[in-house]
């Protein structure tokens, strides 16, 4: 059941670039989308989540975009940098119910 | 910064063994959820628990766990008999208020090993 979807499993970024991380979702049932990052052997941390009656949510270097009528998202890193490499976790929740629901996350690599 | 303690980081267990994963959520938080992560695959949700009662639980979560909350401060989740299945990483996580909107905030996992 691939509510949340990340097709790429992995994406290079040169230091400095900007990194375009793309979720798809089936449900539109969602009301909030959010995306985790994670290091190995950490637990995911909460980076940024938006609203479905938003289309875009800034918060310093992050971006993300919701664009309804496709049932896609994405969070733009600007500008990247080598910290920011690991793996980046979309999620979606909704009012009805409590869960947040993740994708198979994007493994992100930030090339100094 | 506060944070979501878990213990212990790694625990081996011999197949149909009873484990308990110990959580001590933020202090102040009200929300709280036992995820895990199978090896190479997603983070999937488990459990939540919100006034000393179970809120939701996915078809994961059957008669063979249960959780917690004994004393007000540690939240546990337990596995009555092991299977190899179980081997995975276990998030704990928690938040103060309702809502999904302003995420949770994780532990570091405990790694269960089940041989």
């Amino acid at each position: 059941d691939q509510q949340v979807k990340q097709n790429s499993p992995s994406l290079s970024v040169q230091e400095g670039r900007i990194s375009i991380l793309n979720c798809d979702y089936t449900n539109s049932m969602f009301d909030y989308f959010l995306w985790y990052k994670k290091y190995p052997a950490e637990g995911p941390t909460f980076l940024i989540s938006i609203s479905s009656i938003k289309d875009k949510n800034e918060d310093g270097r992050f971006t993300v975009f919701l664009n309804k009528s496709a049932k896609h998202l994405s969070l733009h890193i600007v500008p990247s940098q080598p910290g920011d490499s690991a793996v980046y976790f979309c999620a979606a929740s909704g009012t009805s119910y409590d869960k947040v629901i993740f994708g198979p996350g994007t493994s992100l690599s930030v090339i100094p | 910064e506060p944070e979501v303690t878990q213990t212990p980081s790694h625990q081996v267990t011999q197949m149909g063994q009873e484990v308990i994963l110990r959580c001590v959520p933020i202090s102040n938080h009200l929300y709280f959820y036992w995820y895990r992560q199978i090896l190479g695959q997603k983070v999937e949700f488990l459990v939540s628990f919100y006034n000393n009662e179970i809120s939701e639980k996915s078809e994961i979560f059957d008669d063979q766990f249960s959780v917690e909350r004994p004393d007000g401060s540690n939240f546990t989740l337990k596995i009555r008999s092991t299977k190899l299945e179980d081997s995975a990483m276990y998030f704990c996580a928690s938040r103060i208020t309702g809502g999904a909107f302003y995420g949770y905030t994780f532990g570091s996992g405990t790694r269960l090993t089940v041989v």
